[in-house]
Formats: structure tokens, sequence, C-alpha cells
């Protein structure tokens, strides 16, 4: 079963920050939280992930909030290349190494 | 970032016949890779986990003696499908996690997209 719940899609406008949440209330203290996208007939990619802390990179920034029930992945000027269905998984951060797919988010760019 | 390569990209075959995916990890050895099925509009479904050197591990309802994967180097696994039928079409995906490191990241290949006729 997934352990994480996200809306199934969201749509935003060209230029501006996607901001794409997810609950995860059932999170252990050793369960990272991990976002991969899907961009159509692909493979996944991986975008970012945390534990507790904020973190960003060049592609992205997640926000954890400090009881680490739910997190948002911002996109902060997404493009149309950023169309692509979004998945927020949790994993222990040690051993199990499986990734869990749950339905994810198809998150849409309008031009 | 690491790249995660698959062989073919899509291939159709006759129902009956066996297709080998392969799967290679470029720039990085992976003790450990993961083969995933998709089905249209669907998500990624684990299949098994694959140990080099090592039986793969199956998730449960997939059958073992249909999906044949080997792990024979830290760089190649390989998923046959054999006697395959047209409910085998589908998306198929590995990933691989680099060997160093407890957190490992795991990274995906293109995909290949098989179609029994």
């Amino acid at each position: 079963d997934a352990k994480t719940t996200q809306p199934t899609s969201m749509d935003c406008a060209e230029g501006r920050a996607a901001n794409l949440p997810c609950n995860h209330s059932t999170i252990s203290g050793n369960e990272y939280v991990y976002w991969y996208r899907q961009i159509h007939s692909q493979g996944p990619q991986y975008i970012i992930h945390g534990l507790k802390n904020n973190e960003t990179n060049e592609m992205a920034s997640l926000i954890i909030t400090e009881d680490r029930k739910s997190s948002t992945l911002i996109l902060p000027h997404a493009t149309l290349r950023d169309t692509a269905v979004y998945y927020c998984i949790v994993r222990p951060s040690f051993g199990n190494e499986k990734l869990t797919f749950g339905t994810g988010t198809r998150l849409t760019i309008i031009p | 970032g690491a790249v995660v390569s698959q062989h073919p990209s899509r291939v159709i075959c006759k129902s009956g016949t066996s297709v080998k995916i392969e799967c290679r990890s470029l720039d990085f050895q992976a003790t450990t890779m993961f083969w995933y099925r998709q089905f249209p509009k669907q998500s990624l479904m684990l299949m098994a986990t694959s140990n080099e050197g090592s039986k793969a591990t199956y998730e449960q309802g997939v059958e073992k003696d249909k999906f044949l994967i080997n792990h024979a180097s830290l760089t190649l696994s390989t998923l046959t499908v054999t006697s395959a039928h047209p409910e085998d079409s589908s998306f198929y995906i590995c990933s691989a996690s680099p060997r160093q490191g407890a957190l490992e990241t795991q990274y995906f290949g293109p995909g290949t997209r098989l179609l029994v006729l």
C-alpha cells in the first residue's frame, strides 16, 4: 500500500511556481521523503529527497513540515517541460531499498 | 547524474516467443537493480529486485519462471519474458542503485515498450 497521498492532478501557469503537496502522516522516524517525476513514455527521474530539513537543489525545493507528516515540492519557475507525473515516496534510509509508487500528481504546465 | 540505459527501447514479438531486455548502469556500479512494469495510465509496479551474483527476489504475484532475471555483473541485469502473451505487453523499466553509501538513490532507465502480438 502506498504510504503517501497526493492530489490526482494540478495545473500551473508557465513561469509561476508549482507547489505539489504530499501527505505522509504515517511516516516513520527513519524514512526519507523522495520525489520523482515521470515524463510521458520515459523512465522516472529523481528530483530531490529529504529527512526533516528543507532541501534545495538545481531542480526544486522540498519543504517538510516540522511534524514530518506532509511535504511540498516546489518548482520555482515552471516550464512546459515540467509537465509530468510527480511521485512522492517515503522510504527507509537503510535496508529495504524498494520504492513503492503511488498514483502521483499529474502536473500540467499551461502556456 | 548517474546514467542507466535499456535495450531495446521498444520491441514487437509474436505470442509464444521470448524477449530479453537489458539494463546497464553506464557510469557506476550497481549491486542492486530493480525491474518495474507499467501498464497504460497506471503507476509503476515493482516486479523484482535483482542483486549481483544472487537470485532475484520477486514481488508477490510475479511468476519467476516467466520473468527470468539475471544480474551477472555490477553493471548489467537482464529481464527475459518467456513465452510472451499479449497480456505481457507493457512498459518495462529498470532502475539501479549505486554501490557506495548507505543512503542510495535509484536511477531509472528510459524504459522498454513491449508489444506482444
